[in-house]
């Protein structure tokens, strides 16, 4: 199975300020077949099912405000969030679709300073 | 654009089974592989099984199978998830899942408690 690994497993930051979320694979997700990294990125705040934010690494989901921007290739990934609102409390996670049997990094707790 | 809509789920004695079901609805649904993510209380997200649109091939985790049997109804437009001999550790909210040009849609979850 391909392992994901998120850094950090918290993160506190202050309102309008900057969040970076970095996300390792085992393996590289980018296809030679279409030049496109399996990778998406997710918000989930409790209760709820996770919410796709960003998909082939870097694309935004319809409706995802553009704080919102994912970067990277291969088997190195971010996800940044420009300027955080409060709204933007919640865990995330990056997935790996590459596999049928997807993987998820363990999550990101990001919360406001 | 895609709908999955979870049931089935409910409090069951360790031991004992349960019959997942995912009704999808607005996309040609036996085009698609259907996958199932589990998630523990407080825990993070855990693929479960899978089954392709292709030829029925399944895929489970390591920590179900032989305890587990995913199927699918392309006629009802429907996967089941079959779970037996539950145990403790079964225990977490249950998704279905698909992707769809590099788009992956989720349903809303049904919760699994095993528990005595």
């Amino acid at each position: 199975d391909i392992v994901m690994t998120q850094s950090p497993d918290s993160l506190a930051v202050s309102l309008g300020e900057r969040a970076t979320i970095t996300c390792k694979s085992s393996h590289s997700v980018l296809s030679s077949s279409n030049n496109k990294n399996y990778l998406g990125w997710y918000q989930q705040k409790p209760g709820q099912p996770p919410k796709l934010l960003i998909y082939w690494a870097s694309t935004r989901e319809s409706g995802v405000p553009d704080r919102f921007s994912g970067s990277g290739s291969g088997t190195d990934f971010i996800l940044t969030i420009s300027s955080l609102q409060a709204e933007d409390v919640a865990v995330y996670y990056c997935q790996q679709y590459y596999t049928t049997s997807w993987t998820f990094g363990q999550g990101t707790k990001v919360e406001v300073k | 654009e895609v709908h999955l809509l979870e049931s089935g789920g409910g409090l069951v004695q360790p031991g004992g089974s349960l019959r997942l079901s995912c009704a999808a609805s607005r996309f040609a649904f036996s085009d698609y592989t259907i996958t199932w993510v589990r998630q523990a209380p407080g825990q993070g997200l855990e693929w479960v099984s899978a089954i392709s649109r292709i030829d029925d091939i399944r895929y489970y985790a390591d920590s179900v199978k032989g305890r587990f049997t995913v199927s699918r109804d392309n006629s009802k437009n429907i996967v089941y998830l079959q779970m037996n001999t539950l145990r403790a550790e079964d225990t977490a909210v249950y998704y279905c899942a698909t992707d769809s040009r590099g788009v992956v849609y989720w349903g809303q979850g049904t919760l699994v408690t095993v528990s005595s």
